[in-house]
């Protein structure tokens, strides 16, 4: 079973400022099988990325993807205000099967 | 515009079963998985299983094999997850999500493109 370790487990930075957000498999993953999600307090989350770098319908081009291999990165090129919040990224493995990391908080400096 | 609207919340004994529903609209139900997905509280997202309803066939998390069931009724466009043998550990909010596909590079990419607005099972004595 592929694991994702995430990092940092908090960033903390300032609206406006860049968010580098790494995502990190125990084995090699396909890029098309890697996701990131946002979530915020009391809300569903919701996705941002597919494929590690496309983004998903009515998402703005502030949120990229990249990565492939074992290490994938998001980043948030300028933070808005309502971009803080939790980050997930997922991978599918076969099968249908899918695996979380465990998230990184992204909050108010 | 799919919706995924699911039953409201319960709390439930130790030792008991709960059944969740998710109704979809707003799409083709039986071509696309549903994948159920919890959260505990102040903790990450933990997939649990999912299915196919065209195909009728479920796929769980090693961690849930044999505690838990996920089934789709194609009539009414609405999935089910029973979770039995409930611990105070399992109290969480599950959100259902249809699993999107798309060609990406030559290779279908799966995602949760829909999700559910959760729905939070307590389990308490």
């Amino acid at each position: 079973e592929i694991v994702l370790t995430q990092s940092p487990g908090t960033l903390s930075l300032s609206p406006g400022e860049r968010a580098t957000l790494s995502c990190r498999a125990s084995q090699s993953v396909s890029s098309s099988y890697l996701a990131w999600y946002q979530q915020k307090p009391g809300q569903a989350p919701r996705l941002l990325i597919y494929g590690a770098s496309s983004r998903a319908t009515g998402i703005p081009d502030r949120f990229s993807g990249s990565g492939s291999g074992t290490d994938f990165t998001l980043t948030i090129s300028r933070l808005e205000p309502e971009d803080f919040a939790v980050y997930y990224c997922q991978q599918y493995g076969s099968s249908l099967l899918f695996t979380f990391g465990p998230g990184t908080k992204v909050d108010i400096k | 515009q799919v919706q995924l609207v699911q039953s409201g919340a319960e709390v439930k004994k130790p030792g008991s079963s709960v059944k969740v529903s998710c109704k979809a609209s707003g799409g083709t139900f039986s071509s696309y998985a549903i994948s159920w997905v919890r959260q505990a509280p102040g903790q990450g997202l933990e997939w649990m299983g999912g299915i196919i309803p065209i195909f009728g066939t479920a796929n769980y998390a090693q961690k849930f094999q044999g505690r838990v069931t996920i089934t789709a009724d194609e009539s009414t466009s609405t999935a089910y997850m029973e979770l039995s043998s409930l611990r105070s550990e399992d109290t969480a909010v599950y959100y259902c999500a249809r699993v999107g596909r798309r060609m990406v590079q030559g290779v279908i990419s799966y995602y949760f493109d829909y999700w559910g607005q959760g729905t939070l099972v307590t389990v308490s004595s």
